[in-house]
């Protein structure tokens, strides 16, 4: 099984609401990911977490709130987006951080009104 | 930081043709990876390569890790309308790269 699985698959919001997006995996991996991607571009890393912890944050802005509750949850809490975040947001898993095969889930497409 | 450089952009090609596509990287990779991502979808991993030199299939799929270790290639043969989506090279260090991607459309 290497699935990654996210929730919802597409979210609507307004710039004053707040939403949470969710990823789970079961592949007892111990490393896991926050990419955004646009339309026509390659995935661009947000935030990643090692064993729960965060481990890297790419200056991201801090509307964008990560968790990692246990090794095999991952959310991203979004609260006053601007338009320009709308995207799809994949996560992605993998045995450990470095040098490891990363496993993506189908994402969740976000429209930011 | 790392760079990948991917190429070709995008292609079209008639089914039943042969495609080749290839990444080069700007520093030494211990690792490769090819993905697919089609519209709506997450990536999908498709090969991954572990050692310079390697030839690795995975069906009509073939991709080889370069010697210098800082290039790859994957080539798809016989192509089928279902090959159409983006193509990604990636290295996994501990900040992954995405190369830019190659489009592919096959027509009929």
């Amino acid at each position: 099984d290497t699935e990654v699985t996210q929730t919802p698959k597409h979210l609507v919001m307004g710039m004053t609401n707040k939403k949470s997006l969710k990823c789970e995996q079961h592949m007892g991996h111990r490393a896991m990911y926050w990419y955004k991607q646009k339309a026509k571009k390659p995935p661009e890393l947000m935030f990643v977490y090692s064993y729960e912890k965060l481990s890297i944050n790419e200056s991201v802005p801090s509307r964008f709130s990560p968790e990692c509750p246990n090794s095999s949850l991952l959310n991203l809490h979004l609260h006053a987006l601007q338009p320009e975040d709308s995207a799809l947001y994949l996560c992605a898993s993998s045995q450990k951080l470095t040098g490891n095969i990363q496993y993506f889930g189908a994402g969740t497409r976000l429209s930011v009104l | 930081g790392q760079q990948l450089n991917q190429s070709p952009q995008s292609m079209f090609i008639q089914e039943g043709e042969d495609v080749s596509m290839n990444c080069t990287s700007s520093s030494i990779f211990n690792t490769w990876l090819w993905y697919k991502q089609e519209p709506g979808e997450g990536p999908v991993l498709l090969i991954a390569l572990y050692k310079a030199g390697e030839l690795t299939s995975n069906g009509r799929l073939t991709a080889q890790f370069g010697i210098t270790r800082k290039d790859s290639f994957l080539n798809i043969s016989a192509s089928i309308p279902s090959d159409v989506g983006i193509y990604f090279c990636a290295g996994p260090e501990q900040k992954v790269t995405f190369g830019i991607g190659t489009k592919l459309q096959v027509i009929p």
